[in-house]
């Protein structure tokens, strides 16, 4: 069975310009959450969709969002890119909301 | 608030035993988590604890105490290929809003 894959890989982008990171879920996995692991620091929870909403968000500004697709792959955006963005972008999925988070292997960003 | 504590690093021989501690404050506790983090890797899954108790899966161990805010993961017969971050994790429930709260991780380093 594949587990949880993203894309890119790595991203690179300036200040100011538009990210969007790409995830898809295991398969039958309803819930896809987006988590930001910066160097150094422990994984800071972003958004979680599931069924195609958006269910909740962490303590992040407007600029980060996303979306999940009737398929329940998802997409997070990022605008405005600031430095301090640069980090491991990580997205997990889970057969339902209850139920274990299982981590694709990230998009590393970077913003130059 | 919410707040999870775990020593940032921690060092023991192959072939010992390894006990890392994780307290939690959360207000919506629904289950605590283990992750093992190899760098620039994902997360993948160790285990699970949402009631009082030990839970052990082969080499590795890991209690909880919910009265405490406590647990712990325990690595026995350590392996060199042990060396890697453990992530504590504390699903939090609040209002029915589901996220994942972690900790920044205790990297281990396994030596011969």
């Amino acid at each position: 069975e594949a587990g949880v894959t993203q894309s890119p890989t790595h991203l690179i982008k300036t200040r100011g310009q538009q990210a969007t990171l790409r995830c898809s879920p295991i398969s039958g996995h309803t819930s896809v959450y987006w988590y930001q692991q910066a160097l150094g620091l422990g994984l800071q929870f972003l958004l979680w969709y599931d069924e195609g909403e958006e269910r909740n968000r962490g303590n992040f500004p407007p600029r980060f969002s996303g979306r999940q697709f009737p398929n329940y792959s998802s997409e997070l955006n990022v605008n405005a890119l600031e430095l301090e963005d640069s980090a491991l972008y990580l997205c997990a999925s889970s057969l339902a909301a209850k139920d274990t988070q299982y981590f694709g292997p990230g998009t590393r960003l970077t913003v130059l | 608030g919410q707040n999870i504590d775990q020593p940032t690093e921690m060092t023991a021989t192959e072939g010992a035993i390894v006990q890392i501690n994780c307290t939690y404050q959360t207000s919506g506790f629904n289950g605590l988590f283990w992750y093992q983090q190899h760098a620039g890797e994902a997360p993948t899954f160790l285990s699970y604890n949402v009631l009082d108790g030990l839970e052990e899966k082969g080499r590795f161990s890991s209690f909880l105490s919910r009265s405490k805010g406590y647990s712990y993961l325990l690595l026995k017969e350590l392996q060199m290929k042990d060396s890697a971050s453990y992530l504590c994790a504390v699903r939090d429930w609040s209002g029915g809003y589901n996220k994942l709260i972690f900790g920044a991780g205790t990297r281990l380093a396994v030596h011969p």
